[in-house]
């Protein structure tokens, strides 16, 4: 039973250029959140994808977009990069209706972003 | 969602007993205790959650008192692959975002 996988593993882009992140959820799981990890802090979070939409967001600009496909996998675009956006981008996934532990996410290994 | 304070790192031996508390002082009546663990280069981990008194499974206990305003992890006999960042969520359980803090960076030494 595969994991959570995200890819690409590390990717370097320069100021002003687009980015797109992609996350294969954990077998069974229907739900998919992204979350931002700085050096040396913990993960923020950006938001999350549940039957295809965006459910909920937390306190990045629009400039941050995501997808989720029929299949449950998800995207993560980020539009004119800036020096800030550097950081380590996780993806989790989870099962909307998992019962007692729903605050149980499976987290991926996560795509190391940096911007020059 | 409730703010957390954990310590900022702790130290500790091979074989020995680990407690990192947390202190919720605005935990909410629907607020869950949740526990990350994080090692280097990788995504979090879940570890335990709990709502009040004592959960324990095969990694770890999660005590919280009645007052639900502060909770200790404990780790047993630690081993240096249990170096690590630790962090404490509080929120309702419902699966929706997940709030992380800075955490306590645990180094167990031999």
């Amino acid at each position: 039973d595969a994991g959570v996988t995200q890819s690409p593993t590390h990717l370097i882009k320069t100021r002003g250029q687009q980015v797109t992140l992609r996350c294969s959820p954990k077998s069974g799981h229907d739900t998919v959140s992204w979350y931002q990890q700085a050096l040396g802090q913990g993960p923020q979070f950006i938001f999350q994808y549940y039957e295809e939409e965006e459910r909920q967001r937390g306190n990045f600009p629009d400039r941050f977009s995501g997808h989720q496909f029929p299949n449950y996998s998800s995207e993560l675009n980020v539009n004119a990069l800036l020096l800030g956006d550097s950081a380590l981008y996780l993806c989790a996934s989870s099962l909307k209706r998992q019962g007692g532990r729903a605050n149980e996410q499976f987290f991926g290994p996560g795509t190391r972003l940096t911007v020059l | 969602l409730a703010k957390t304070t954990q310590p900022i790192s702790m130290d500790s031996y091979e074989g020995q007993e680990v407690n990192i508390t947390c202190s919720h002082n605005n935990i909410a009546t629907n607020d869950y205790i949740t526990w990350y663990q994080q090692f280097p280069s990788q995504g979090p981990r879940f570890i335990i959650q709990g709502y009040k008194t004592k959960v324990t499974n095969e990694v770890a206990s999660l005590f919280i008192p009645a007052d639900r305003k502060s909770s200790t992890l404990s780790l047993p006999r630690v081993s240096l692959s249990d170096t690590a960042v630790y962090y404490c969520l509080v929120g309702e359980n419902r699966g929706n975002k997940l709030v992380f803090g800075a955490g306590t960076i645990l180094r167990v030494k031999s």
